[in-house]
């Protein structure tokens, strides 16, 4: 069975601190695929990276950066020098046969 | 390119009655799927659909139901409401199915009293 946890359910940093969202999956298949999107107040859910399987690659543009560990079975996001435009819920997910999303993590940008 | 549109944005419904959802993909997208999120259960896959036909379906009542037309559009449609059915209904799109990227509309947000 495929499963994503994101065991941060809330995060508040100040404006200007690095802040990481921990994403940590779960599956059987061999090709996968890991997504993470932003859903701001507005509701929309924003792509912002997709990456698979077998490019373990870290990634990085501007201030966000993903860190994908296949023999921990992780994806995590940093947000480097966070700003208030960051606040949202942030929701991982892995895709299979079908996509799995994680129950997200609402994350703060205090002035 | 218009993103992905869903129609109507906000919708209330008594209990008993039924719903029909609308969503047009990003054109040249010919797969459609659509979710639920509510704050308990998060985001849950309902159904998806390609070239008119349903691929996936998630784990939801038979009162659940969707199709697609020739030209991508989808409908989803919620028979004898519950209170239960309030959410947010996400629409995605994306070129092909499996290993593509979706992209979402601004949901529907239904809610049944």
């Amino acid at each position: 069975a495929q499963k994503v946890t994101q065991a941060q359910t809330e995060i508040s940093v100040v404006e200007k601190e690095d802040v990481t969202l921990d994403c940590v999956y779960e599956t059987r298949d061999t090709t996968y695929y890991l997504f993470w999107y932003k859903q701001p107040p507005s509701g929309e859910l924003v792509f912002l990276i997709r990456r698979n399987s077998f490019d373990e690659q870290n990634e990085i543009s501007g201030r966000y950066s993903w860190n994908f560990q296949k023999s921990t079975s992780s994806f995590n996001f940093t947000i480097t020098a966070s700003q208030v435009v960051d606040s949202a819920v942030y929701f991982c997910a892995l895709r299979g046969d079908k996509i799995i999303f994680g129950k997200g993590t609402r994350l703060h940008i205090l002035p | 390119k218009a993103g992905v549109t869903q129609t109507p944005r906000y919708l209330i419904k008594t209990r008993g009655q039924q719903v029909t959802l609308s969503c047009s993909p990003i054109s040249g997208h010919r797969s459609v799927s659509w979710y639920q999120q509510t704050p308990g259960q998060g985001l849950q896959f309902l159904f998806e659909y390609f070239s008119e036909t349903q691929r996936n379906k998630g784990n939801f009542p038979g009162r659940f139901s969707g199709r697609q037309f020739s030209n991508s559009r989808s409908e989803m449609n919620v028979s004898t409401l519950e209170l239960g059915d309030s959410a947010l209904y996400l629409c995605a799109s994306s070129l092909s199915v499996d290993t593509d990227t979706q992209y979402f509309g601004p949901g529907t947000r239904l809610t049944v009293l």
